[in-house]
């Protein structure tokens, strides 16, 4: 079992739907997440960054952690067609330099 | 602007060939990575270093080399002994605060066999 687990997708959405992005991940030690956004040929850019349990929002993106369920979430409102790219999830525990990220999900957003 | 510069960002080895990948970042940050991105494998940790003429290996390194002789500069060399290279190599950094600060990536070098 991955310590991180996304669906690859592709999931494809219409301009302006609201987007819902997830990861599992089995590490319970883990304490801060990230969020990040790749564009084909690019490196990942960072979104969100998160710690603990809880949400976070920033303009359209809010991301939200439930340690509970070691279930961890991006949502993207008003999506664009700017918006389509792949979006990784990773997590870290505190003291460690090992970030552990999923496989991404391919997202699609049509005009 | 501050960030992480890749070079090249299209590099070709031939058979039994050392190539280096450079990794340059003005960001002050103490920590720095490289990974390496295979589809549908995600990102695996080649090496890392938390501070100056110091680093680590990561879950990949065989094949691999690297030296931190300065803050600013984390380049990796990859070697013959490398048999599969051809991938898609990201640099990455971060600030000090172990587990407390996010990684920060450069666009990539996209390695290829001849």
């Amino acid at each position: 079992q991955k310590e991180v687990e996304q669906d690859p997708g592709p999931l494809s959405v219409p301009e302006g739907a609201i987007v819902s992005l997830n990861c599992t991940y089995s590490n319970s030690a883990f304490q801060y997440f990230m969020w990040y956004r790749q564009y084909s040929r690019k490196g990942p850019e960072l979104l969100m960054y998160t710690y603990s349990s809880g949400n976070k929002e920033d303009g359209r993106f809010t991301a939200q952690v439930d340690k509970s369920s070691k279930y961890i979430s991006l949502f993207i409102r008003d999506s664009q067609p700017s918006d389509s790219a792949t979006y990784l999830c990773a997590g870290i525990t505190s003291g460690t330099y090992k970030y552990i990220f999923g496989t991404g999900t391919r997202l699609k957003v049509l005009a | 602007d501050g960030g992480i510069t890749q070079s090249p960002k299209y590099l070709f080895r031939k058979e039994g060939q050392n190539v280096t990948l450079s990794c340059e970042q003005n960001l002050n940050h103490d920590a720095m990575y490289w990974y390496r991105q295979d589809p549908g494998q995600g990102l695996r940790l080649i090496y890392y270093s938390q501070i100056v003429n110091d680093f680590q290996k990561g879950d990949i390194a065989e094949g691999y080399s690297v030296s931190r002789e300065k803050k600013e500069s984390f380049p990796l060399t990859v070697t013959s002994a490398q048999k599969n290279p051809t991938a898609f190599y990201l640099c990455a950094s971060s600030g000090s605060g172990v587990g407390n600060q996010p990684q920060h990536f450069g666009d990539g070098t996209r390695l290829s066999i001849l």
